[in-house]
């Protein structure tokens, strides 16, 4: 089935040290996104890959950073993680601007900052 | 700037009956894309149900339904027939460009046994 995967599901960083979450589809869509949510709240959108279009939400903290080296891949760089950063990652494709459909999620990654 | 206010943070329904959960959004737009998202504890984010802001009949998958208004700009989900798997956290979002997605702040749906 089409979906969209994110590894790893539970992820254990010190504080300070970099850390990587990936995320795959196999959708073929245009449009990947990055969310924080943290416990009962909405997702708080980082940031959004239109095909390699780079688009940065204004409050995104420099911390965070993001790659997309092809259609199916997005990684999520967090390079100093401190402890506000504990939160479920969730990863979201969608067709794009010609298409206005809905999004897809992954099952997150739950980070943990000790 | 585009808003969804979904103002009910928590709301509780006996099994087998129904539940109405609110949503508004303020928007300019005249085309656009309404949703609402389950999410149920620990697990993944998925789909209930879509409206097409052209589209004059309110969309119904199955027990879920929606009370479409465009002009007062509100979304409601109608939940019919309760069911313990729907205790879930509810979203509910919108779109006009089918880049950016806004979401409301949620509403914590519990079903009673």
């Amino acid at each position: 089935d089409a979906m969209v995967i994110q590894n790893p599901r539970y992820q254990v960083t010190q504080f300070g040290k970099p850390v990587t979450l990936s995320c795959s589809q196999t959708l073929n869509h245009n449009v990947m996104y990055w969310y924080q949510q943290k416990s009962s709240q909405a997702p708080k959108l980082l940031f959004h890959y239109y095909d390699k279009d780079f688009n940065n939400e204004a409050d995104t903290p420099d911390n965070f950073q993001s790659r997309r080296p092809n259609t199916s891949f997005c990684f999520l760089d967090i390079r100093s993680p401190g402890l506000g950063d504990a939160a479920m990652y969730l990863c979201a494709t969608s067709r794009g601007s010609n298409s206005l459909a809905e999004q897809y999620f992954g099952p997150g990654t739950r980070l943990t900052v000790t | 700037a585009q808003t969804v206010t979904q103002s009910q943070p928590e709301m509780s329904v006996q099994e087998a009956e129904t539940v109405t959960l609110s949503c508004t959004y303020d928007t300019s737009e005249s085309d656009y894309y309404l949703f609402w998202y389950k999410q149920p504890p620990s697990r993944q984010m998925i789909l209930v149900i879509r409206q097409e802001a052209y589209k004059q009949q309110n969309a119904t998958e199955n027990r879920f339904s929606v009370n479409f208004q465009k002009a007062a700009k509100s979304f409601s989900l109608k939940i019919s027939d309760s069911q313990l798997g729907d205790a879930a956290m509810y979203f509910c979002a919108y779109t006009n460009t089918g880049n950016q997605f806004y979401f409301g702040t949620g509403t914590s749906l519990t079903v009673i046994p």
